[in-house]
């Protein structure tokens, strides 16, 4: 695809689940992004990824929070024992580079999380 | 106190006004600056970017950063029903994080 696609959109689940949010780069992008997306608000950086590694999860909020990226393209976003606070748009980007220069991040359209 | 602050909005405004859009910032080391686009249950697209100060037009929109005041703006010329939006501030330094802005929701009225 041309892309970046994100999966499930919509995901509904339970207070204390476990929940995995899957993110599909632009392909031959080596920098990805996860972000958080609370009603009426801007994305909140959690983590980015260069290549395989995580080179940077300050923004991760605890650590109920995980994510991996294993080959290098895919990533998942893991949340683990959920709370009702979780419940936002995670939103994931990708771009050509790193952080020298400016590379335009692609966003993809999100999932929407609920926690009941 | 936030490191990026935008007004809050609503906007709403009839076609083929001038619409004017600003942050403000805390971080001086802030040195890429960026206006998003984003549509309802979309992710945000970029608009423009501008490194450093200065201004930066494309067709109807034009961005300006004023790094003295720490503050930057968008410009919209002859707005349209097809501008209705919410729109992102967003700014890096040479680091991995982008800081974003709360976004202004925009309504062009036909």
């Amino acid at each position: 695809g041309a892309g970046v696609s994100q999966t499930p959109s919509n995901k509904v689940t339970e207070k204390g689940k476990y929940v995995e949010l899957r993110c599909d780069p632009i392909s031959g992008h080596t920098a990805l992004y996860w972000y958080r997306q609370s009603l009426g608000q801007g994305p909140e950086f959690l983590i980015y990824f260069q290549g395989t590694g995580a080179a940077d999860d300050s923004g991760l909020p605890n650590d109920r929070f995980f994510a991996v990226r294993p080959e290098g393209s895919v990533s998942t976003l893991k949340i683990q024992r959920t709370e009702r606070g979780d419940s936002a748009v995670y939103l994931c980007a990708s771009s050509s580079a790193g952080t020298s220069g400016y590379n335009e991040q692609f966003f993809g359209p999100g999932t929407r999380l609920t926690v009941l | 106190q936030k490191e990026v602050e935008q007004d809050p909005g609503p906007l709403s405004v009839p076609e083929g006004a001038i619409v004017s859009l600003n942050c403000t910032y805390s971080n001086s080391a802030f040195q890429y600056f960026m206006w998003y686009r984003q549509y309802s249950r979309k992710g945000p697209e970029l608009l423009m970017y501008t490194y450093s100060s200065g201004n930066k037009e494309d067709g109807r929109f034009t961005a300006q950063v004023d790094k003295s005041s720490k503050y930057i703006s968008l410009f919209i010329r002859d707005s349209q029903p097809s501008d209705s939006a919410t729109y992102l501030c967003a700014m890096r330094s040479t680091g991995n994080q982008f800081y974003f802005g709360t976004g202004t929701s925009l309504t062009v009225i036909p």
